[in-house]
């Protein structure tokens, strides 16, 4: 079973700084990767897919990057909707999960 | 427009059981899988079930294997979790979803049912 970690647990940054989120495979995944935003209240998002496609209507200060064991999910200059809970999924029969990311308003 | 609606949750006592139900519209409902997620208190998300388009294959988690059962109708464009031996861990909001063609990857979500397991 293929183990998704992401770090850090929490981000405490100010609008305009740029968000680096980072979700770790315990085994090579080549690029079958997604992110997703999930705000309080609201249902998950799809932001990227395969690594690095962003889903329809995403903005493009959202970009994610990496392969095998290691990906990136950038947001260039945090708007204060972006403030939320990130997941990172595996494309997988089980869709597995990470443990999820906070970011939050410093 | 892909709209998906639960309905369905609500408090149900320890060893109980529940029937969520998701009702699709906006696209072609048995052309998709369809799968369960949830998310308990203070936790992640956590995926739950998933049906073939043809209702033909289904898969579960192993926390809920054996408990719940997904199923789905297309001529009325639903899918169901039936949820029986309900457990204080299975607390949780419970979220329909609908996935890109062919992939995993989950574009669509409902606003999600809330499931209270309590006496």
């Amino acid at each position: 079973e293929i183990v998704l970690t992401q770090s850090p647990a929490t981000l405490s940054l100010s609008p305009g700084e740029r968000a680096t989120l980072s979700c770790r495979a315990s085994q090579s995944v080549s690029s079958y990767l997604a992110w997703y935003q999930h705000k309080p209240g609201q249902a998950p998002r799809l932001l990227i897919y395969d690594a690095s496609n962003r889903a329809t209507g995403i903005p493009a200060r959202f970009s994610g990057s990496g392969s095998g064991t290691d990906f990136t999910l950038t947001i260039s200059s945090l708007e204060p909707e972006d403030f939320a809970v990130y997941y990172c999924q595996l494309r997988s029969n089980s869709i597995t999960f990470g443990q999820g990311t906070r970011l939050e308003i410093k | 427009e892909v709209q998906l609606l639960e309905s369905g949750g609500g408090l149900v006592q320890p060893g109980g059981s529940l029937r969520l139900s998701c009702s699709a519209s906006g696209f072609t409902f048995a052309s998709y899988d369809m799968r369960w997620v949830r998310q308990a208190p203070g936790k992640g998300l956590e995926w739950v079930s998933t049906v073939s388009g043809r209702g033909d294959k289904t898969a579960y988690a192993d926390s809920v294997k054996g408990r719940f059962t997904i199923s789905r109708d297309n001529s009325k464009n639903t899918v169901y979790l039936q949820m029986n031996t309900l457990r204080a861990d299975d607390a949780a909001i419970y979220y329909c979803t609908k996935g890109i063609a062919g992939t995993y990857y989950l574009d669509y979500w409902g606003q999600g049912t809330l499931v209270t397991v309590s006496s």
